[in-house]
């Protein structure tokens, strides 16, 4: 079974330029979730999806972060124009549906290789 | 909000020795699973460790053990008869057991980077 895959695995742009990145998750899961690591500090998170809907986008830092799920299957983040601080590696998960309610639901996530974007 | 924290940003450990890696969280839910990730240079986030709130009993895969102190919040990773394959960065997080919360974004900590020495 091919797991979540990501592309480009490392972009290098200029300040001001855009960047797409892409993550295809593993088939059938509902559940995707991008997250971002700036060097040295936390992964964190930056947005859910069920399906192709945005469940949660809490940690999306700004309005240059645009993140697509057409069609509920691969998702596309945008950044647009790309500054300094965007820079990091930037990781895909993705998961089963929760399987019912009050009961605990699955909750491995698998994760992608990741992108390391570059602002230069 | 759910916090986790890892307090060694770096750790050493000779060849087959063991080595712990710690992790304390803070969290008002009673319900919730904890995680230790594995990120090898190739990126690649790897479960290393999973392990239920309600559950007692530590968790354990192969040389990977789990210290679980809930009253303390305190979940630490044991690496038994350590490898050089084991170097790699270690994340350990938390996720909510509540789905109709709707809130299970994992909650990761900033890592803690082991060494592996021949």
């Amino acid at each position: 079974e091919a797991g979540v895959t990501q592309f480009p695995s490392h972009s290098v742009i200029e300040k001001g330029q855009t960047v797409t990145l892409r993550c295809d998750p593993i088939s059938g899961h509902d559940n995707l979730y991008w997250y971002r690591r700036v060097m040295g500090k936390e992964i964190k998170f930056l947005l859910h999806f069920v399906k192709e809907s945005k469940q949660d986008e809490s940690g999306m830092p700004n309005n240059r972060f645009l993140a697509e799920r057409t069609g509920g299957t691969y998702s596309t983040l945008k950044v647009q124009p790309a500054e300094l601080e965007d820079s990091g590696v930037y990781f895909c998960a993705s998961s089963q549906a929760p399987v019912g309610v009050g009961i605990l639901m699955n909750t491995e996530a698998f994760f992608g290789q990741g992108t390391r974007l570059t602002v230069v | 909000a759910q916090t986790v924290t890892q307090s060694q940003p770096e750790m050493s450990v000779q060849e087959a020795e063991t080595v712990t890696l710690s992790c304390t969280y803070d969290t008002s839910e009673s319900d919730y699973y904890l995680f230790w990730y594995k990120q090898p240079p190739s990126r690649q986030m790897i479960l290393v460790i999973r392990q239920e709130a309600y559950k007692q009993q530590n968790a354990t895969e192969n040389r990977f053990s789990v210290n679980f102190q809930k009253a303390a919040k305190s979940f630490s990773l044991k690496i038994s008869d350590s490898q050089l394959g084991d170097a790699a960065m270690y994340f350990c997080a938390y996720r909510s057991a509540y789905p109709e919360n709707r809130d299970d974004k994992i909650i990761f900590g900033k890592g803690t980077r082991l060494h592996i020495l021949p």
